[in-house]
């Protein structure tokens, strides 16, 4: 069965920086594309950003709203996702999900992130 | 960005009974491959979301088939033909054909 654990999630002041973990097990990691989702309390599911596999470049993707503050990236020697959250702000506070591509078939449990002073 | 606009929002529903939740895109989801990559997905209380259906009418595995998604241009329709009281939760679908990424807003259905 595959299994997403997340990590890393906390409360963390405006401006601030936080780093999200995702460790993927009983799947082709290596040959996937994956995301990162989140939801903010009481509210929709909003697409936070992608990263291709090596074979297809390794390439991010991010939402005009995090773009130039979120980086993806991942170690396929780990099976491990990241997220790197800089210049938090209120609005990202959120659970943040990872999962994987296509169609989003599996998610992990989530993780929250609190961005409060 | 592709808009994703759901109907309706909230949905009262009654076991046995049919339920349908409408989703339209702003823009064409046929991506330049062929696929139309439109997704819905089941958020049931306290979890995470789960896949109920793949590139528009695609039942994902372990779904039951009373579960069905169908395309009009870009109107997208799920429909429940029975419902059960494990189906409550919100619904969404989402457009995967371009990034960014984009969800509706979600549609909350329970049980009447």
């Amino acid at each position: 069965e595959v299994q997403l654990v997340e990590s890393g999630g906390g409360l963390v002041k405006p401006g601030g920086s936080l780093r999200l973990s995702c460790v993927v097990s009983e799947f082709r990691f290596t040959y996937a594309w994956m995301s990162w989702v989140r939801q903010a309390p009481g509210k929709g599911l909003e697409w936070v950003g992608r990263i291709k596999s090596r074979f297809n470049g390794g390439t991010p993707d991010y939402p005009a709203t995090v773009k130039g503050r979120f980086t993806i990236s991942r170690d396929d020697s780990k099976n491990t996702l990241y997220l790197q959250m800089d210049s938090l702000k209120s609005e990202d506070t959120a659970v943040y999900f990872c999962t994987t591509e296509p169609h989003f078939a599996n998610w992990g449990q989530g993780t929250l992130v609190t961005v409060s002073s | 960005d592709i808009v994703m606009t759901q109907s309706p929002l909230s949905l009262p529903v009654t076991p046995g009974e049919p339920a349908s939740i409408s989703c339209k895109s702003s823009l064409s989801l046929l991506h330049s491959d062929g696929n139309t990559y439109l997704d819905w997905y089941l958020q049931k209380p306290g979890q995470s979301p789960q896949l109920l259906i793949y590139l528009v009418s695609n039942r994902a595995s372990g779904v039951p088939d009373r579960f069905s998604g169908s395309a009009s241009g870009t109107d997208f329709t799920l429909k429940i033909s029975r419902v059960e009281a494990e189906d409550v939760g919100i619904y969404y679908c989402m457009q995967a054909t371009q990034t960014p990424y984009t969800f509706g807003q979600g549609t909350k259905v329970d049980i009447k």
